[in-house]
């Protein structure tokens, strides 16, 4: 089966823009996370997708932060506007059930 | 919350030895742990997953132990190899959102 993808592979913004990250989970599975990681440090949760409901964003940093799941489907996170702080590479999860998550590669997004 | 620490960052071996990275937990009411290998460049891939029933696990050449009482877990990955090399996370879980320690780079020198 496909893997979940994630585009862009790499965004460099500067402070100030707008980015909009995609994921496409794998086909079938309903639950949908977003993680991200700043450099060094610890993989952490952002917000987790049941379809197209937010089941929990207790992990979004703040108000620039948008995710939609339109459809159940592939889902978007963006960043408006974009602060230095934000840079870091983002994943995408995707898990049939509450169980194993299978990661996307990553999106490494910088803001200069 | 749960807090996860995970040691070493760093971690260098040479090929044929073994390598063992340890992490602890916080939160008693964790009962999931999964480790996690990215390769550079690559997403992070489930290797290996204990649940707290269990205290140790085993596939090939990898195991995975974990000490309830003392809320740690620990991952052992014997005759190493290069391929081997990547960043290695433990994570912890009492629901479906895993709490993820740091990393250990482990370099595999042949």
């Amino acid at each position: 089966e496909a893997g979940v993808t994630q585009f862009p592979s790499h965004s460099v913004i500067e402070k100030g823009q707008t980015v909009t990250l995609r994921c496409d989970p794998i086909s079938g599975h309903d639950n949908l996370y977003w993680y991200r990681r700043v450099m060094g440090k610890e993989i952490k949760f952002l917000l987790h997708f049941v379809k197209e409901s937010k089941q929990d964003e207790s992990g979004m940093p703040n108000n620039r932060f948008l995710a939609e799941r339109t459809g159940g489907t592939y889902s978007t996170l963006k960043v408006q506007p974009a602060e230095l702080e934000d840079s870091g590479v983002y994943f995408c999860a995707s898990s049939r059930q509450f169980d194993t998550q299978y990661f996307g590669p990553g999106t490494r997004l910088t803001v200069l | 919350g749960e807090n996860v620490e995970q040691h070493p960052s760093t971690l260098s071996v040479q090929e044929g030895d073994s390598a063992v990275i340890k992490c602890t937990y916080s939160d008693s009411a964790s009962n999931y742990f999964p480790w996690y290998k990215q390769e550079l460049g690559k997403r992070p891939q489930l290797i290996i997953d204990i649940r707290s029933n269990v205290g140790e696990k085993k596939d090939q050449r990898i195991a995975v132990t974990l000490n309830k009482t003392a809320k740690h877990f620990s991952l052992h990955i014997t005759e190493t190899q290069p391929e081997d090399s990547a960043v290695y996370f433990c994570a912890a879980s009492s629901s479906y959102i895993p709490t993820f320690g740091r990393g250990t780079s482990l370099i595999v020198h042949p």
